[in-house]
C-alpha cells in the first residue's frame, strides 16, 4: 500500500519568494512520484514526475522536485513565485513498474501568491 | 485533439434520481479513471479501466457503476443519487505502455460538478 502526506493545506508566499510545498510518501515498494497542479475550475495537469531516473526532477513553469529516499520526501520547489502560480498542488504516488498506473493522491496544498 | 472531455459540466439531481456521466478521450489511451474531488480530501479513485470491456473498483466505489464498451468512452453511473455524492467528478486517461515516456501521465478532463439535493 502507498500513501502521501502533504504538509500544509494552505501556503502563502510573496511574489518573488521561494515556493516550497512538502510531500512525504509511504510505500512498501519503490515508488514513482508525481506533482500535479490544478488551476481554479480546471482539471489537473502534470507538473513533473520521478520514475527512478535522476533524483532531481525539473518540470514545467520553473518547478522542480527532489526525491530523497532517506527522508521519504518529494518536495516541490520554485525559486521565485509568480502570481500565475496561485493554484492547488497535489502530490501523488504509485508503485514502480508496469500495472494499472493507478495513483494515490495527497489532499492537496493551495498556494496563494501575495503581490 | 480535444483530449479528455466530460459531459455534462454541471448537474443538479434530487435524492434517488439516476444519471450517467460521460467521459470521452480521443488519444487512443488504454487506461481510464473516474475520481471524485471533495474539499480537503484530494482526489479519490472511484473506478478505473485497463482496457475496453474491463473495469475495476477503486478506493470509493460504493453507489457507482461504470462501463467501458468502447475504448474511447468511460461512463460513470449513479443508480440512486444521495447527498453524499455531491462532488466534483474528474475523468482521466493514460496511454499505457504504448505511450513511451508519457505512458503513465494522467490526462484530466475539466470536471463535472454534481449537486444532489
Amino acid at each position: 500500500a502507498q500513501s502521501v502526506t502533504q504538509l500544509g493545506s494552505h501556503v502563502s508566499v510573496s511574489e518573488g519568494a521561494l515556493v516550497l510545498l512538502r510531500c512525504n510518501y509511504s510505500s512498501s515498494v519503490p515508488p514513482y512520484l508525481f506533482w500535479y497542479v490544478q488551476y481554479p475550475n480546471q482539471g489537473l495537469q502534470l507538473l513533473l514526475k520521478y520514475t527512478s531516473a535522476a533524483t532531481l526532477v525539473k518540470g514545467i513553469n520553473g518547478f522542480e522536485a527532489e526525491f530523497k529516499k532517506s527522508e521519504t520526501s518529494f518536495h516541490l520547489t520554485k525559486p521565485s513565485a509568480h502570481m500565475s502560480d496561485a493554484a492547488e498542488y497535489f502530490c501523488a504516488v504509485r508503485p514502480s513498474g508496469a500495472g494499472s498506473y493507478q495513483l494515490t493522491f495527497g489532499k492537496g496544498t493551495k498556494l496563494s501568491v501575495i503581490p | 485533439n480535444a483530449g479528455v472531455t466530460q459531459t455534462p459540466k454541471f448537474r443538479v439531481l434530487k435524492t434517488g434520481q439516476s444519471m450517467t456521466l460521460l467521459c470521452a478521450q480521443d488519444m487512443n489511451h488504454e487506461y481510464m479513471y473516474w475520481y471524485r474531488q471533495d474539499p480537503g480530501m484530494g482526489l479519490r479513485l472511484i473506478h478505473y479501466s485497463v482496457g475496453e470491456g474491463t473495469t475495476a473498483k477503486g478506493e470509493v466505489p460504493d453507489g457507482y457503476n461504470v462501463s467501458r464498451l468502447k475504448k474511447q468512452n468511460f461512463l460513470l453511473g449513479l443508480e440512486s443519487a444521495a447527498p453524499s455524492q455531491t462532488s466534483v467528478y474528474f475523468c482521466a486517461s493514460t496511454p499505457g505502455l504504448a505511450g513511451g515516456r508519457s505512458q503513465e501521465t494522467q490526462y484530466f478532463g475539466p470536471g463535472t460538478r454534481l449537486l444532489v439535493l
